[in-house]
């Protein structure tokens, strides 16, 4: 499988907790984006690296919130002391500097109790 | 004002009608994303356009860069193509995508 791949799928977990998830996108891509999506809206960008530096952060991006792509590959979101209003789809998506189509992982969804 | 506007919210259609769904945009944009999202699932890329008109099976898409807006077209529409449709915005340097609300569309057999 060549497309963007996103772990875990599902997260539930109790308010205060941390979570991390993982974005591995496709793999001659260089640039790499997270993205939030709550119920019924359409998603909002969060993050972006371009290889290993992370270019530019939403003000949606508190400080309960940090991203890493360590190697310029795989890329990770984590989210600290979770609150009720961070549940929602997590997305992920990359593209390459020559094509700038963005293609999307399946999604975590994170459901805060 | 959200950047990126679409309209209709909600759409219902009879089986073999021709769908429009509308984008218009507020800020310059180096091109624009027509995504697929089926209830639950991810995200797929239908077209990326930055001029004129794009074809792929019985969907098209146009893009007027002056009027700043785009239209998303199904021919021949089928119950398969019930989903939520997104236009979303390349801006900046980076590429980030703003995105629309999504039209929620339903065919009908």
């Amino acid at each position: 499988d060549t497309g963007v791949s996103q772990d875990p799928r599902h997260k539930i977990t109790k308010r205060g907790q941390n979570v991390t998830f993982r974005c591995d996108p496709i793999s001659e891509h260089n640039r790499l984006y997270w993205y939030r999506q709550t119920l019924g809206q359409g998603p909002e960008f969060l993050t972006y690296f371009q290889n290993e530096a992370q270019l530019e952060k939403s003000r949606l991006l508190s400080d309960r919130f940090s991203a890493e792509r360590p190697k310029g590959s795989f890329s990770t979101l984590e989210i600290q002391r979770t609150e009720q209003g961070d549940s929602a789809m997590y997305l992920c998506a990359s593209s390459s500097d020559r094509a700038r189509e963005q293609f999307f992982g399946p999604g975590t969804r994170l459901t805060v109790l | 004002k959200n950047e990126v506007e679409q309209s209709p919210q909600n759409l219902t259609a009879q089986e073999g009608e021709f769908i429009t769904i509308n984008c218009s945009y507020s800020v310059g944009i180096s091109a624009l994303h027509w995504l697929q999202q089926h209830p639950g699932g991810g995200i797929v890329s239908l077209f990326m356009l930055s001029s004129g008109k794009k074809k792929h099976g019985r969907l098209i898409a146009t893009i007027n860069i002056q009027e700043k807006h785009s239209s998303l077209h199904i021919t021949a529409s089928h119950p398969r193509d019930s989903a939520v449709y997104i236009c979303a915005a390349l801006r900046g340097a980076t590429n980030k995508l703003i995105f629309g609300t999504g039209t929620l569309l339903a065919v009908q057999p």
